[in-house]
């Protein structure tokens, strides 16, 4: 059964203050490993997919990387409009062509101004 | 023009009713799911389907069924509501190939209460 550990669950950062949200996962052949966004009230929204390890994506001040067993989320000079709960999800081989995603419970950032 | 549009919003009901929630993605994807996300805000997987194919059916109990009229649409359907069914339910779409293969996009949820 594919799992996701993620850590910590909640963090408060002064703006401008950098830090890295870690995903540990046990996947059955690894189809992906994702991250969300998630803001109150709304759905999750997509931020990057990373498909092997060593794979590094980028996105405005957010940088996710992947190795076998984690996945990092790099924060670098973070703004209040940053605070959102983030999460991690994988996608495995599991169940014959099964295409759900596993979700971690997230981590909820809150940046300070 | 939203993506993934589910509706209602908010859905107030009494235990033992039956209710429907409708998705509707116009992304042109060829799966369609539906989770559910519970008090603690953990998400999980509940069905998808793929070119009208249920594929997928985590332990979920038989008094939630998805019904899909075409490929843009996923409702899912619950009987006897019970009150450990409250929660917000999610439906996402992704495409099979190309680029953006396997990328799930989420719709806004169903926050679902059940008195």
């Amino acid at each position: 059964e594919d799992q996701v550990t993620q850590s910590p669950e909640a963090l408060r950062l002064q703006e401008g203050e950098s830090s890295s949200l870690n995903c540990s996962y046990t996947v059955s052949g690894l189809r992906g490993l994702f991250w969300y966004r998630q803001d109150p009230g709304k759905g999750p929204e997509f931020l990057f997919t990373l498909y092997s390890a060593g794979e590094e994506k980028e996105k405005e001040r957010l940088k996710a990387t992947l190795t076998k067993k984690e996945s990092f989320l790099h924060i670098t000079a973070p703004k209040p409009e940053d605070s959102a709960t983030y999460l991690c999800a994988v996608q495995g081989d599991s169940g014959g062509g099964a295409d759900g995603l596993t979700f971690g419970k997230g981590t909820h950032l809150i940046i300070q101004p | 023009d939203t993506a993934v549009s589910q509706t209602p919003k908010y859905l107030v009901t009494q235990m033992g009713n039956d209710k429907s929630i409708k998705c509707e993605q116009n992304l042109g994807h060829d799966t369609m799911y539906w989770y559910k996300q519970d008090s603690k805000k953990f998400l999980k997987i509940m069905f998808s389907y793929n070119n009208k194919e249920l594929i997928i059916n985590e332990t979920v109990p038989n008094r939630f069924s998805p019904k899909s009229p075409d490929k843009a649409h996923l409702n899912l359907h619950i009987n006897s509501l019970e009150l450990g069914d409250s929660a917000v339910y999610f439906c996402a779409s992704s495409p099979r190939g190309g680029r953006s293969k396997n990328i799930q996009y989420f719709g806004a949820g169903t926050r679902l209460s059940v008195l």
